[in-house]
């Protein structure tokens, strides 16, 4: 099946630095990436959907200039949390699907828990 | 009506047990959706996926009926295993995924 990698898996950071994530499917193109922020005992929350070659469509609620999408390539997508805030301590999730496809399967990446002192 | 809509549990059931869990949700035009296990702390994976009327895989069955827009999965002679989160997924506009809160599996000895 597809693969999806995140990098870093974990970091801690102190507060009021930037904390850039990697995520890249491995095996095939992704057209479109999804990032999501999931709190202990929570769901899932959609933060933003990363288009390749374009601006990517953040939720409701999500700040933009906090959280930086970039998706320049069809097998890679970054998401920064700038000026990062013990608030964003978070496990943040990426999905991709396969481009072309008519199904909506998601390929997740492994997480990268983010801890901010 | 939210979009996605799960019973968070926990489903607390012996090993053996046959267990299953519903997921209603609210775009009716939706062609395909999935069930996805998590474990703590870890990301989910993917289970089961729905495009007609239903799937099967071993001891997981998928049911999907439409005019009442939800889906199910059954789980039959549990496993200790099996314990994890179990998430609906159903693509919304622009086959943005969105997912139900989960429900919680519990199997116990």
């Amino acid at each position: 099946g597809a693969v999806v990698s995140q990098h870093p898996s974990r970091v801690i950071c102190k507060s009021g630095t930037s904390v850039k994530i990697e995520c890249r499917s491995l095996d095939f193109q992704a057209t479109t990436m999804f990032w999501y922020r999931q709190f202990p005992k929570q769901s899932l929350m959609l933060m933003a959907t990363s288009n390749e070659g374009s601006k990517a469509t953040y939720e409701q609620g999500v700040e933009k200039d906090k959280f930086l999408i970039n998706h320049a390539s069809l097998t890679l997508s970054t998401l920064t949390v700038t000026s990062a805030h013990p608030e964003d301590s978070s496990f943040y999730i990426c999905s991709a699907s396969l481009a072309g496809s008519s199904y909506n399967e998601q390929f997740f990446g492994p997480g990268t828990r983010l801890t901010v002192l | 009506r939210k979009e996605v809509e799960q019973d968070p549990g926990p489903f607390n059931v012996p090993e053996g047990a046959t267990v299953a869990f519903n997921c209603t949700y609210s775009n009716s035009a939706s062609q395909s959706f999935f069930w996805y296990r998590q474990d703590c702390r870890k990301e989910p994976k993917l289970l089961m996926s729905v495009y007609s009327s239903g799937n099967e895989d071993g001891r997981f069955t998928a049911q999907l009926n439409r005019a009442s827009q939800y889906i199910s999965l059954l789980i039959r002679d549990s496993k200790l295993s099996d314990s994890a989160t179990y998430l609906c997924v159903v693509p919304g506009g622009s086959y943005i995924p969105t997912f139900g809160r989960g429900t919680s599996l519990i199997v116990h000895p």
